[in-house]
């Protein structure tokens, strides 16, 4: 079964940090560009960042660069995002998302998302 | 910032046709995709590439794009058809963005 699933999220306070982690399954994950999308409460979907299957192309939006970093490991089929210096407009549930046809805005596999409470 | 502006809600009764549109400076030059998303679930790609549609999907969803807006178009909306759909798309950058989200209702 084609499977992706998050998993890291919890409450955390402000300035604090945080790693995401996404394990993929029932597809061949090193060959397909991976995304990171976020919903506050109440709010729209959010792009966060992207990732080519190599790694060697990393987009962000703009009010996390600086603070977080996407990655992959293609030999754990997983991918990553470490937030650091979280701020509590930071709050929402991540999905990952693979792009399986070779078109980056084609999102085809989504997680069910986890979720990010950044809070004193 | 890059931004896709949609209008924030859609109204529509069963059986007739609903329209979303997604304006964009830079749509002329990139594809534009939808995604639907239901109350409380992840989001499902509706159309690709401004007016593909993927298998699963059913034909009452299309898509067209001209200029700088690109439309995404129910015809015969059902009562399943009733969630928030945004536009996706990219700026010359290679940094993506969601348009602001239209929730349609079918009643």
């Amino acid at each position: 079964e084609v499977q992706l699933v998050e998993s890291g999220g919890g409450l955390v306070q402000p300035g604090g940090s945080l790693r995401l982690s996404c394990a993929a399954s029932g597809f061949t994950f090193s060959t397909f560009w991976m995304t990171w999308v976020r919903q506050a409460p109440g709010k729209g979907l959010e792009w966060v960042a992207n990732i080519k299957e190599d790694g060697g192309q990393k987009y962000y939006v703009d009010s996390v660069k600086g603070r977080f970093t996407i990655s992959r490991d293609n030999a754990k089929k997983s991918l990553y995002l470490q937030m650091n210096s979280l701020r509590a407009e930071d709050t929402a549930v991540y999905y990952c998302a693979s792009s399986r046809f070779n078109m980056v805005g084609y999102m085809d596999v989504w997680g069910k998302g986890t979720t990010v409470t950044v809070s004193s | 910032s890059y931004e896709l502006t949609q209008p924030p809600s859609v109204s529509v009764s069963p059986g007739q046709t609903a329209r979303i549109t997604c304006s964009g400076d830079a749509l002329p030059k990139k594809y534009a995709y939808w995604y639907q998303q239901r109350s409380g679930q992840a989001p499902v790609v509706v159309i690709y590439e401004d007016s593909k549609r993927p298998s699963g999907i059913p034909e009452r969803f299309s898509g067209s794009s001209s200029g700088t807006m690109a439309t995404l178009t129910i015809s015969g909306a059902q009562v399943d058809d009733e969630a928030d759909y945004y536009c996706y798309s990219t700026d010359s950058s290679g940094n993506y963005v969601f348009g602001t989200g239209t929730e349609v209702t079918v009643l």
